[in-house]
């Protein structure tokens, strides 16, 4: 049973660039939760996809966007990269309890961004 | 923003020592969890506590949650070189339904 895998592993972009971000959740689980974690941090609740449907969104300019498919799969895109998008991305995939309910997450490896 | 603070930032000791970590937060909750980081990968989940329980055991693992301070602690018995990593603690509000981390402590144990 895989877990959730990310894609790529490590991406250098300039500023200015658009990037895509990929996340395939565990097997069963249908939520998607994206997070930034800066060097030296804990992360940082991005938003968080289910049903195809943005359902929740922290702190993040509009620049941050996603989406999810019907396999429940995921992508984090951010336009206009700035020096401070520089960070791990990670996403995180739960079975979200008829939808409503998220609780243990599952992480994967993160996706590191370099922004120059 | 992030909702807690873990306390210390970095703590060192040796192995076969015990070593305990605080979080404090500021919001309600229901519920509250310990992951764990190695050098910048993925987080993996140790431990939840949930808002009426006061405390929890997991192999080496026991949390405490008090609510009323909203504070936690974890406590790691008879630690391993293989326990150094980062912790972090995450609240979560199912109104709000996004899961809230701490800026984590960096824990280094010494073979």
């Amino acid at each position: 049973d895989a877990g959730v895998t990310q894609s790529p592993t490590h991406l250098i972009k300039t500023r200015g660039q658009q990037v895509t971000l990929r996340c395939s959740p565990k097997s069963g689980h249908d939520t998607v939760s994206w997070y930034q974690q800066a060097l030296g941090q804990g992360p940082q609740f991005i938003f968080q996809y289910y049903e195809e449907e943005e359902r929740q969104r922290g702190n993040f300019p509009d620049r941050f966007s996603g989406h999810q498919f019907p396999n429940y799969s995921s992508e984090l895109n951010v336009n206009a990269l700035l020096l401070g998008d520089s960070a791990l991305y990670l996403c995180a995939s739960s079975p979200g309890l008829a939808g409503v309910r998220v609780e243990t997450q599952y992480f994967g490896p993160g996706t590191r961004l370099l922004v120059l | 923003s992030q909702q807690g603070e873990e306390d210390p930032q970095a703590l060192s000791i040796q192995e076969g020592e015990n070593a305990t970590m605080n979080c404090s937060y500021k919001t309600s909750i229901n519920n509250l969890q310990w992951y764990r980081q190695n050098s910048g990968r993925g987080l993996v989940h140790l431990i939840l506590i949930r808002s009426n329980e006061r405390e929890k055991h997991s192999g080496r693992l026991r949390v405490t949650l008090d609510t009323s301070k909203k504070s936690s602690s974890l406590l790691i018995t008879a630690s391993r070189a293989a326990d150094t990593a980062s912790y972090f603690c995450a609240t979560l509000n199912y109104n709000n339904n996004d899961m809230r981390f701490g800026a984590g402590t960096r824990l280094t144990v010494k073979p």
